[in-house]
């Protein structure tokens, strides 16, 4: 399998559930990203893993915990959610912080939180 | 701050006409450009990509863009439009040494039969 793979596609939750969003790819690459999309909003970079550390973190909500255990594969784990947390969550990949490389993304997890 | 603005949220053309989808930016530095098409209910796909080489760029479905540092704009062309082309399209902006592409708002296009 190629390219960037999120799982589920589709994710229902309570408040008070505890789920986590999967991404893995098979790229080679060796920074991950994920992002919030949001009806009428722009894309919000969310976390960015470098070679399995974190770079960065945009002020996202303690709620959000992100994982990235080797170069291939980033989790986000989601615990007391709020509505306003449902929202198309996309991982991306590439290669370096050369900038130009361009990312790959994943086809999105859409969350409602319910 | 850098930013980018996407000049018109909805665009519609009828199948066969012109598309143009613009796209300026602010920037102190020389930037790399991109061109994202995103279909319901999927991710992002890079169309194309400026990285300093020739300033008309190519990409995938038949679309090109072409950088103007003068008018710091990196506009979004296509002959002649499919019905296929309905997506939104997103601008976006990297920088060397960083890991945080800029991403425009998004226009979404139209096309009518």
């Amino acid at each position: 399998e190629t390219g960037v793979t999120q799982t589920p596609r589709h994710l229902v939750m309570g408040m008070t559930n505890k789920k986590s969003l999967k991404c893995e790819q098979h790229l080679g690459h060796n920074a991950m990203y994920w992002y919030k999309q949001s009806a009428k909003k722009p894309l919000e970079l969310m976390f960015v893993y470098s070679l399995e550390e974190r770079v960065e973190n945009n002020s996202v909500p303690s709620r959000f915990s992100p994982e990235c255990p080797n170069s291939s594969h980033l989790f986000l784990h989601l615990h007391t959610l709020q509505p306003e947390d449902s929202a198309l969550y996309l991982c991306a990949s590439s290669q370096g912080d050369r900038g130009g490389s361009g990312y790959t993304f994943g086809s999105g997890t859409r969350l409602t939180v319910v | 701050a850098q930013s980018v603005t996407q000049l018109g949220s909805h665009v519609s053309v009828s199948e066969g006409a012109l598309v143009l989808l613009r796209c300026n930016y602010s920037s102190s530095v020389p930037p790399y450009l991109f061109w994202y098409v995103q279909y319901p209910n999927q991710g992002l796909q890079l169309l194309l990509k400026y990285t300093s080489a020739a300033t008309l760029v190519k990409g995938i479905n038949g679309f090109e863009a072409e950088f103007k540092k003068s008018e710091t704009s990196f506009h979004l062309t296509k002959p002649s439009a499919h019905m296929s082309d309905a997506a939104e399209y997103f601008c976006a902006v990297g920088y060397t040494g960083g890991f945080k592409t800029i991403f425009g708002a998004g226009t979404r296009l139209f096309v009518k039969a």
